[in-house]
């Protein structure tokens, strides 16, 4: 099975802030890797599939890359409807699997 | 619009058995991919099952051999069947369908979800 981690497991930051989450797979998952978003009280949300394209309607200030076991998110411009938690998920074999999760709160 | 809808989450004794539905409208579930997820609370996701468009399965070893993932396309709904029901499986328990319809390489990618329904294993 494939394991993914997260890091950090939170993080305190402001309005504007750049923000970067890193996740790692245990072994090699290529590109499938996708990120949600996941606000309290709600289902995940399809932020970005295939390590870097965007869902339709997500804003452009959120972006990923990476490959082969590292991945990162990027939030170039944290806005208040982002502090959320985040989570990875790889999509290279079975069982599909997701990251402990990152949240992200205000400072 | 395209709408998942979960229903049957309850609280059940260990050992138990539980029936979950996901109404799903907009779309033609038999065409795509629909996966259950699972999060305990305070946990990330984790997932459960999926079943193919054309009716194959697939399981989490955790509970293979206790839950059965099937669908009534007259009824555009999916299902889980969950028995043997331990407290480790006490979850919001999502429907979801792959993100784009088979052979665009989107089969295991989760959009959209339900908004779940609470599967509570308790004496």
């Amino acid at each position: 099975d494939i394991q993914m981690t997260q890091s950090p497991s939170s993080v305190s930051a402001s309005v504007g802030d750049r923000v970067t989450i890193t996740c790692r797979a245990s072994h090699i998952i290529h590109n499938w890797l996708a990120w949600y978003q996941q606000k309290p009280g709600k289902a995940p949300k399809l932020l970005i599939y295939t390590t870097s394209i965007l869902q339709t309607g997500v804003p452009s200030r959120f972006s990923g890359s990476g490959s082969g076991t590292d991945f990162t998110l990027t939030i170039s411009s944290l806005q208040p409807e982002d502090f959320a938690t985040y989570y990875c998920q790889q999509a290279n074999s079975l069982p599909l699997s997701f990251g402990p999760g990152t949240k992200i709160d205000i400072k | 619009e395209v709408q998942l809808v979960e229903s049957g989450g309850d609280l059940v004794q260990p050992g138990g058995s539980l029936r979950l539905s996901c109404a799903a409208s907009g779309f033609t579930l038999s065409s795509y991919w629909m996966h259950w997820v699972r999060q305990a609370p305070g946990k990330g996701p984790v997932w459960v099952s999926r079943i193919s468009n054309v009716g194959s399965t697939d399981y989490a070893d955790s509970v293979k051999g206790r839950f059965t993932i099937s669908r009534d396309n007259a009824k555009n709904t999916l299902y889980l069947q969950m028995n043997s029901l331990t407290v480790e499986d006490t979850a919001l328990y999502y429907c979801v369908r792959a993100k784009g319809l088979p052979g665009q390489a989107a089969d295991n990618w989760f959009d959209p979800w339900g908004q779940g329904t609470l599967v509570t294993v308790s004496s």
